[in-house]
C-alpha cells in the first residue's frame, strides 16, 4: 500500500442498514479524518482522530461512529442509514509534514435508498 | 460562524492566465490551503500560505492577506487537464480545516 485506501470504492445501501467504511493508511500519520463531500457544499468534518485511541466530534457526527484502534486503521460506521446519508465520503490523514498537510483517499460514494 | 467564499464557477482559455479568489472569516487562523479536484477524484494539494505574500509553485501561485481575510490561486499557462474543482481551506483555532464550496474551472480551447 502506498497513501491511503478506502473501502468499499461503491455501494447501494437500503435504508436501515448497518454499513462500515474502511480507510487505511501506511504513512505513520498520527491524525486521521472523515469528511463527506455534497453538491454545492465544502468538505464536511464528520469526526477525526489525533492519535491511536482518541477520537472527536466534527460539524456533521451524527448517525456516525468511528474507533481508532491503531496508527493505520480508521473505519466509519453508520448504524442505521438513512437517505441523507447518500455522499461522497473521504478519509484523510496529516502529520508527516511540518504544514501538517491533509492528504485524501480514493473516497467512497455512498447511495441510501 | 465561519465561513469561507469563493466563485461557483469560472471560465478561462487554453494558454491564458487565470486568478481564484477565496476570502474568510475564520475563528482564528492557522494556514490556509488550496487543493485540486479532478471530478470524480479526492481532493490532491496544492499550496499553503500561513504568513502574508506570495507562494510560488511552477505554474501556480498562492497569495495570502490575512489582515484582509484574503487568498488568491493564480494558475498560468493554463492546460486543458487545469479543469478542475479548486477548494480553499482555512486551519481554524481548533486546529480544523473549513473549506470552500470550491470552484469549477472550466478550461476552453
Amino acid at each position: 500500500i502506498a497513501g491511503i485506501t478506502q473501502a468499499p470504492t461503491s455501494q447501494i445501501l437500503a435504508a436501515g442498514r448497518r454499513m462500515t467504511l474502511r480507510c487505511t493508511q501506511d504513512m505513520r500519520h498520527n491524525a486521521m479524518y472523515w469528511y463527506r463531500q455534497d453538491l454545492g457544499l465544502g468538505l464536511r468534518l464528520i469526526h477525526y482522530s489525533n492519535t491511536a485511541g482518541t477520537t472527536g466530534k466534527g460539524e456533521v457526527p451524527d448517525g456516525y461512529s468511528v474507533s481508532r484502534a491503531n496508527t493505520d486503521d480508521f473505519p466509519l460506521t453508520l448504524a442505521s442509514a438513512v437517505p441523507s446519508q447518500t455522499s461522497v465520503y473521504f478519509c484523510a490523514s496529516s502529520g508527516g509534514d511540518a504544514t501538517d498537510t491533509q492528504y485524501f483517499g480514493p473516497g467512497t460514494r455512498l447511495t441510501v435508498l | 460562524g465561519q465561513n469561507i467564499d469563493q466563485p461557483t464557477e469560472m471560465t478561462a482559455t487554453e494558454g491564458a492566465i487565470v486568478q481564484i479568489n477565496c476570502t474568510y472569516q475564520t475563528s482564528g487562523f492557522n494556514g490556509l490551503f488550496w487543493y485540486q479536484q479532478h471530478a470524480g477524484e479526492a481532493p490532491t494539494f496544492l499550496s499553503y500560505n500561513v504568513l502574508d505574500g506570495l507562494e510560488e509553485k511552477g505554474r501556480f501561485s498562492s497569495f495570502l492577506s490575512r489582515s484582509k481575510g484574503y487568498s488568491y490561486l493564480l494558475l498560468k499557462e493554463l492546460q486543458m487537464k487545469d479543469s478542475a474543482s479548486y477548494l480553499c481551506a482555512v486551519r481554524d483555532s481548533n486546529y480544523q480545516l473549513i473549506w470552500g464550496a470550491g470552484t469549477k474551472l472550466i478550461i476552453k480551447p
